[in-house]
């Protein structure tokens, strides 16, 4: 059982928005920042965003994250058949003094 | 370009000690970074294990904490990581990577900007 929860799954058609949520407490998304990794199908995971809203170089501008309160969310627009992967969010929490991710969210370009 | 590479055996038997290290290339051990390992179940999701700093400072992740050694070798430019009394539970992809650790505002910023291609070790006798 993880400390953030994501859905399982979601999925879209090419040219499409979708977002993936994940929830958390007060200890971890509520207090520290969040961020978003992307897994490519055999490798190792890749950071997509940083400090709840910030792409690191080479990341395009179709992927935006956001956070409200003890939840956040990735947004990927424009979806195309090379964003299928499996997508993480991560945060520090402070009451285990480490840093936790979630569960995982299959994404499907249909 | 930084790169991170993985060693060790593939297959440890249960109740025993597995033992990974990780080859840093293309950067130094002892830069403003911490080093960190992060393991990956067959068909599940991330779990950190835990990190250490050039100095020899290590956090650990509080559920596996009473099992795991994290050590570096500032010589060999290489960290490495024990895992004691194993089980099959803890078969799994196991990655090595490099972090971005600082306090901005009392808010702590930790990431992964670099990893390693991960290596599989599976527990069975």
């Amino acid at each position: 059982q993880s400390v953030l929860t994501q859905p399982p799954s979601a999925s879209g058609t090419p040219g499409q928005r979708v977002t993936i949520s994940c929830s958390g407490s007060s200890s971890n998304i509520g207090s520290n920042y969040v961020y978003w990794y992307q897994q490519l199908p055999g490798t190792a995971p890749k950071l997509l965003i940083y400090s709840n809203n910030q792409r690191p170089s080479g990341v395009p501008d179709r992927f935006s994250g956001s956070k409200s309160g003890t939840s956040a969310s990735l947004a990927i627009s424009g979806l195309r058949s090379e964003d299928e992967a499996d997508y993480y969010c991560a945060a520090w929490d402070d009451s285990l003094s480490g840093l936790v991710f979630g569960g995982g969210t299959k994404l499907t370009v249909l | 370009q930084v790169q991170l590479q993985e060693s060790g055996p593939g297959l440890v038997k249960p109740s025993g000690t597995l033992s990974l290290t990780c080859a840093v290339s293309g950067g130094s051990i002892s830069s403003s970074n911490w080093w960190s390992w992060v393991r990956q179940p067959p068909g599940k999701g991330l779990e950190w294990i835990g990190e250490i700093y050039h100095s020899g400072s290590t956090n650990y992740n509080p559920s596996l904490k009473s099992r795991v050694t994290i050590s570096v070798d500032k010589s060999k430019n290489q960290f490495s990581l024990k895992l004691s009394s194993v089980t099959a539970a803890d078969t799994a992809v196991y990655y090595c990577a490099r972090a971005w650790k600082v306090v901005v505002a009392a808010t702590p910023i930790f990431f992964f900007d670099y990893w390693g291609q991960g290596t599989l070790v599976t527990v069975s006798s």
